[in-house]
C-alpha cells in the first residue's frame, strides 16, 4: 500500500503566483517523521524540511511554508511568491519507526513556474 | 566537508554487461541506502545498511542485483546481466542514525544515471 500519496502530479504556475502542494500519508505508527525533498532539474535530492508526529507546529522559512495537520494525515507545502528556481519536482516523504526508520517517497509533483 | 560521492555520475552499456556503481558515504554515517529513480516506480529503496552489514534487501529486484558494503567508507551495486530495463538513476544515501534522538536526514549522493541498450 502506498504510504505517502501526492496526487499532484504537476503544476504549473507563473512567477509570483502561490503554489501548494499536498501530500497525505498513511501510517499506524505513534512515532513517525515527515520529509521534503527537492529536486532540481540537476538531479540532486536536496532535503527540505522535517517534521516529526509529536510536533504540530506550522513552520515558515523564507517563501516556503509547511501545514502538518494530523487529523487529516497531511503535510502540505506552499511557496509563496514563486519564482523560475523554484521549478523541480518535490518529493514528500515519511519515516516510521515500525519501519526502522526508513523513507518511503512519494510519487513527486512536478513544479513548473514560468517567468 | 563531502557529500555523499557517486561514481560514476553517467554509464551507457549494452545489456547482458556488468555494471558496478560506487558510493562513499558521509564520514561518520552508519547507515547507507541504496534507491533506484524511475519515470514509472518513482524513487524505489533497494538496500539498505547499518554498520557494513546489509539490514534489509526486500527492494532488490532480483538476483541479478547484488550490493555490498566492505567497510564503512564503501559500497558497491552491482547489475550482472544488466538488462533495459534496469535503466535508472541510481542514488545512494547515508545519515548518521535514523533513531528519534537524531534528525532522520538522509543525504543524497548526486545519483548515477545508468542507460542500458
Amino acid at each position: 500500500a502506498q504510504k505517502v500519496t501526492q496526487a499532484q502530479t504537476e503544476i504549473s504556475v507563473v512567477e509570483k503566483e502561490d503554489v501548494t502542494l499536498d501530500c497525505v500519508y498513511e501510517t499506524r505508527d505513534t512515532t513517525y517523521y515527515l520529509f521534503w525533498y527537492k529536486q532540481p532539474p540537476s538531479g540532486e535530492l536536496v532535503f527540505l524540511i522535517r517534521r516529526n508526529s509529536f510536533d504540530e507546529q506550522n513552520e515558515i522559512s523564507g517563501r516556503y511554508s509547511w501545514n502538518f495537520q494530523k487529523s487529516t494525515s497531511s503535510f502540505n507545502f506552499t511557496i509563496t511568491a514563486s519564482q523560475v528556481v523554484d521549478s523541480a519536482v518535490y518529493f514528500c516523504a515519511l519515516s516510521e519507526a515500525a519501519d526502522d526508520y526508513k523513507l518511503s517517497f512519494g510519487a513527486g509533483t512536478t513544479v513548473t513556474v514560468r517567468a | 566537508d563531502a557529500g555523499v560521492i557517486q561514481s560514476p555520475r553517467h554509464e551507457v552499456t549494452e545489456m547482458g554487461q556488468e555494471v558496478t556503481l560506487r558510493c562513499k558515504p558521509i564520514s561518520g554515517h552508519d547507515y547507507l541506502f541504496w534507491y533506484r529513480q524511475t519515470m514509472m516506480r518513482g524513487l524505489e529503496l533497494l538496500i539498505y545498511f547499518n554498520n557494513n552489514v546489509p539490514i534489509d534487501d526486500s527492494g532488490m529486484p532480483e538476483d541479478r542485483f547484488s550490493a555490498k558494503m566492505p567497510n564503512a567508507s564503501f559500497s558497491t551495486l552491482k547489475i550482472q546481466p544488466s538488462e533495459p530495463r534496469d535503466s535508472a538513476v541510481y542514488f545512494c544515501a547515508s545519515s548518521f542514525t535514523l533513531r528519534v534522538s537524531n534528525t532522520g536526514e538522509l543525504f543524497f549522493g548526486e545519483g548515477s544515471r545508468l542507460t542500458v541498450l
